[in-house]
């Protein structure tokens, strides 16, 4: 079965930089959009970003354009999300989570159908 | 980015009873719109996507229905397992969004 394990996450301080990977197993890496997806304490679920089943394309939320980074290695069958700059409205739950549509590309869009456990970022002095 | 607003943002039921959620996109999304349930500690789990295509597993009890800007999430007999959160999330364009979430709790 799909599983989705999420690591990398701490306690950094505001300005600085973390990277969390996702090693993911049980469906071919290779083929599927992934997504990170943040949850601060308490409140709701907020979608962060999206990379393209072969890297092509990557699509970001706005409050963290030109500070973090998603990428993939498709050969190690991993995601990652590189936090530069970071605040304390970051602090929250990261969850990784794989696209329903395979070779998803062009006009294609599509939906989350799985979820990692997800990774605790702290951003705090 | 599109918006999504659900409503209630609460909700008190009681076992057995009827619910449905509304969830409203600041913008036409046709029928690009999936359902979570999310329980404490927990990470989401799907339910509905495509507004009305329940996903494999999930209890007939959970329908969804709308397309354009207006969907709503219903749950024909509520089970104690049920009381949760839930979400609305658009995957019409990027970047996606989600919904403030509605807490469905006991009565």
């Amino acid at each position: 079965q799909v599983q989705l394990v999420e690591s990398g996450g701490g306690v950094v301080q505001p300005g600085g930089s973390l990277r969390l990977s996702c090693a993911a197993s049980g469906f071919t890496f290779s083929s599927y959009g992934m997504h990170w997806v943040r949850q601060a304490p308490g409140r709701g679920l907020e979608w962060v970003a999206f990379i393209r089943y072969d890297g092509s394309n990557k699509y970001y939320t706005d409050s963290v354009k030109g500070r973090f980074t998603i990428s993939r290695d498709n050969s190690k069958n991993t995601l990652y999300l590189q936090m530069n700059s970071l605040r304390a409205e970051d602090t929250a739950v990261y969850y990784c989570a794989k696209d329903y549509e395979a070779y998803c590309g062009g006009d294609c869009y599509s939906w989350v159908d799985c979820w990692g456990q997800g990774t605790l970022v702290t951003v705090s002095s | 980015a599109i918006q999504l607003t659900q409503s209630p943002s609460s909700l008190s039921a009681s076992v057995g009873d009827r619910v449905t959620i509304t969830c409203r996109a600041s913008q036409a999304i046709s029928s690009a719109l999936a359902w979570y349930q999310q329980k404490p500690g927990k990470p989401p789990k799907l339910l509905i996507y495509d507004a009305s295509s329940l996903e494999s597993g999930v209890p007939s009890r959970f329908s969804g229905s709308g397309s354009g800007t207006d969907f709503t999430l219903t749950i024909s007999s509520l089970q104690p397992e049920d009381f949760a959160t839930y979400y609305c999330q658009q995957f019409n364009s990027y970047p996606q969004t989600f919904g403030q979430g509605t807490k469905l709790e006991i009565k």
